[in-house]
Formats: structure tokens, sequence, C-alpha cells
């Protein structure tokens, strides 16, 4: 398998539910990314991880956790969520974020199919 | 902050007219600028990326430029094609400060093309 995916691409929770989205990168990058994307809006960065450690946080709730056990494998805890919440959760990964100093920027992004979130 | 504003939100054309999609950004302190494709329902594909210090790339029917002093990008699609229907985002990189690393993407452009 190549790329980026994602499980599951489809998720319906209730508001007390916890549940967890999954990312997988076969692509051999180190960085790797969550994103929101909701209706009418822009994306919005949430976290980004730079070799397993988590380089920021985009003032994401707490409702949101995130969990980076190596470069290959990125997951998105889902506790207690709010309706408004209910979006489609994309992961993304580079080869670094942020590449070594001289070369510039973070370069191409390559991006998962998304896991559609709603919550009732 | 930087903000991305893309024109039109919305396009529809006949198969085989040359198209031209717009971005803008506020902040032209950026590393590079992204166009990509987005199916509905589906994730983000890039299509081009340019460096702060380049003009334009090209790929294929599509060509992008970049003119990072104003602030603007434009996206071409050549003898465009149904297949082409989808919406296409721009996103910049920050280079310094509180934008360092970070994309900032633009609400899209939700093009149809009809056969």
């Amino acid at each position: 398998e190549t790329g980026v995916t994602q499980t599951p691409r489809h998720l319906v929770m209730g508001m007390t539910n916890k549940k967890s989205l999954k990312c997988e990168q076969h692509l051999g990058h180190n960085a790797t990314y969550w994103y929101k994307q909701s209706a009418k809006k822009p994306l919005e960065l949430m976290f980004v991880y730079n070799f397993k450690e988590q380089t920021e946080n985009n003032s994401v709730p707490s409702r949101f956790s995130p969990e980076c056990p190596n470069s290959s494998h990125l997951f998105l805890h889902l506790h207690t969520l709010q309706p408004e919440d209910s979006a489609l959760y994309l992961c993304a990964s580079s080869q670094d974020h942020l590449r070594p100093s001289g070369r510039g920027g973070t370069g191409e992004l390559f991006f998962g199919e998304g896991s559609r979130l709603t919550v009732l | 902050k930087q903000e991305v504003t893309q024109i039109p939100a919305a396009l529809s054309v006949p198969e085989g007219e040359n198209l031209v999609l717009n971005c803008s950004f506020t902040d032209s302190a950026i590393y590079n600028l992204q166009w990509f494709r987005q199916d509905p329902g589906k994730g983000l594909t890039s299509l081009l990326l340019i460096q702060s210090s380049q003009r334009e790339q090209t790929s294929g029917r599509l060509n992008a430029s970049l003119d990072k002093s104003s602030g603007r990008s434009t996206l071409y699609i050549a003898a465009s094609q149904p297949g082409d229907s989808a919406t296409y985002l721009c996103a910049v990189e920050g280079d310094r400060g509180s934008t360092l690393g970070r994309l900032y993407f633009g609400r899209g452009t939700q093009l149809t093309v009809w056969p």
C-alpha cells in the first residue's frame, strides 16, 4: 500500500462516545498533520508531529487528543465531542516539517482521503 | 495574520475552454504556494508547488504563476475536460514569526466542466 490512508472513512458518534481516527503513511515521511475541514471554512491546521514529537497544537480543544507512536502512524482520539465538531478530518504528511536550514519551507504535502465525522 | 482568498468561488464552463483560477494572499512572507485539487468527499491532491523564488510551474495542461510581491497566483487550465471538475484550493506556507511553517488555505474554487 502506498500514500496516506485513513480509517474509518465515515464515523457517526454521540456526544458521550469515545472513538479514534487512524492515519497511516507509507511514504517514509517524518512529519504528519491533522487538519479539519468544515463546511464553508478554509482548512484548519490542528496538530503537527515531526519525528514523533508534537511541534504544533493550533489551540485545539482538549476533547481532541492526538497520538503519534511513530512517523508512520497517527491517531486522533475523540471524546465528548460537540455537534459543531462534525467535519472532514484530514491527515497529511511531508518529508519533514520545515526542512533543514538552507532549504526553506516544508515542501509538498500528501493528504489522505479523510474521515467524515458526524456528531449527533 | 495571513489570509488567502480565491476567486471565483464557483465556475461552470463547457468542455474545451481555457480557464483561469485566482488566488491572493495578504502576507508576502512565504516559502511557497501550492495548488491542490479536491474531489467531493475526498482528500487533497497536490497539483503544483511554486517556491517563493520561482515565477511559474507547469504540469501537463496546468500552469501556475506566482507574483509574490503583489500577493497573487493564477492557475491556468488549458483545454478543460469534464474530468477536471473538482474544487481547487491554493495554500501558502509562511516563512517567519507566527506563520513559520504553517499552511494557510483559501476556501477553494468549485469547478464544473460540462460536456
